[in-house]
């Protein structure tokens, strides 16, 4: 069974940094692209990053030169370093997986929510 | 960037009756592949999204057989052929033909 657990979130001050990491489980991270997308309170979905199985990674121009993609094989992880954090980065964070050689989301984590705010 | 616009923005339904969801993108979303990259995903409240349709028309695992998409090109559309109370969330589409990946704005769905 596909499983994706975000953890990392929290409070912190506009400016500051957080790493986020989604352990996966039922299968290996390394093996699918996979993303992050955010949803700030009572708004819409927002993809942010993908890393793909090759290593490449792209991020919405939002948070570019701000946020790092990354993954630890050996640890079945998926990470996303949060630098510079500004208030309207608010949002529950959630970890996605593809499909074959698809990048949208066909599974999803149960998020995990970042606030910034002084 | 791709811009994703669903309508209605929001659609009141009584049980056991259809509903049918639009979605619009400002360009072709079929890749030189021959592959068509719209996918449907359901918000339950409190919930994190769930996959309903992929590729424009197959449906994802265990989803009912009452949900159902079709479209091409730049016009796609969801259908719930008998709404039922568990259908109460929010609907995107999303598009992966190019990033960034890109999602509609949402059609809340609520039960009369």
């Amino acid at each position: 069974e596909v499983q994706l657990v975000e953890s990392g979130g929290g409070l912190i001050q506009p400016g500051g940094s957080l790493r986020l990491s989604c352990a996966a489980s039922g299968f290996t991270v390394n093996s699918y692209h996979m993303s992050w997308a955010r949803q700030a309170p009572g708004k819409g979905l927002e993809w942010v990053s993908v890393i793909y199985t090759g290593g490449s990674a792209y991020y919405a121009d939002s948070v570019k030169g701000r946020f790092t993609i990354s993954r630890d094989n050996s640890q079945n992880t998926l990470y996303l370093q949060m630098n510079s954090l500004r208030p309207e980065d608010t949002a529950v964070y959630y970890c996605a997986r593809g499909s074959g050689s698809v990048t949208a989301p066909y599974y999803w984590g149960q998020g995990t929510l970042v606030t910034v705010s002084s | 960037d791709i811009v994703m616009t669903q309508t209605p923005l929001s659609l009141s339904v009584t049980p056991g009756q259809p509903a049918s969801i639009s979605c619009k993108s400002s360009q072709s979303l079929l890749k030189s592949t021959g592959k068509t990259h719209l996918y449907w995903y359901q918000q339950r409240p409190g919930q994190p999204p769930q996959l309903l349709i992929y590729e424009v028309s197959n449906r994802f695992s265990g989803v009912p057989d009452r949900f159902s998409g079709s479209g091409s090109g730049t016009d796609f559309t969801l259908k719930i052929s008998r709404v039922e109370a568990e259908d109460v969330g929010i609907y995107y589409c999303v598009q992966s033909t190019q990033l960034p990946l890109t999602f509609g704005g949402g059609t809340k769905v609520e039960i009369k």
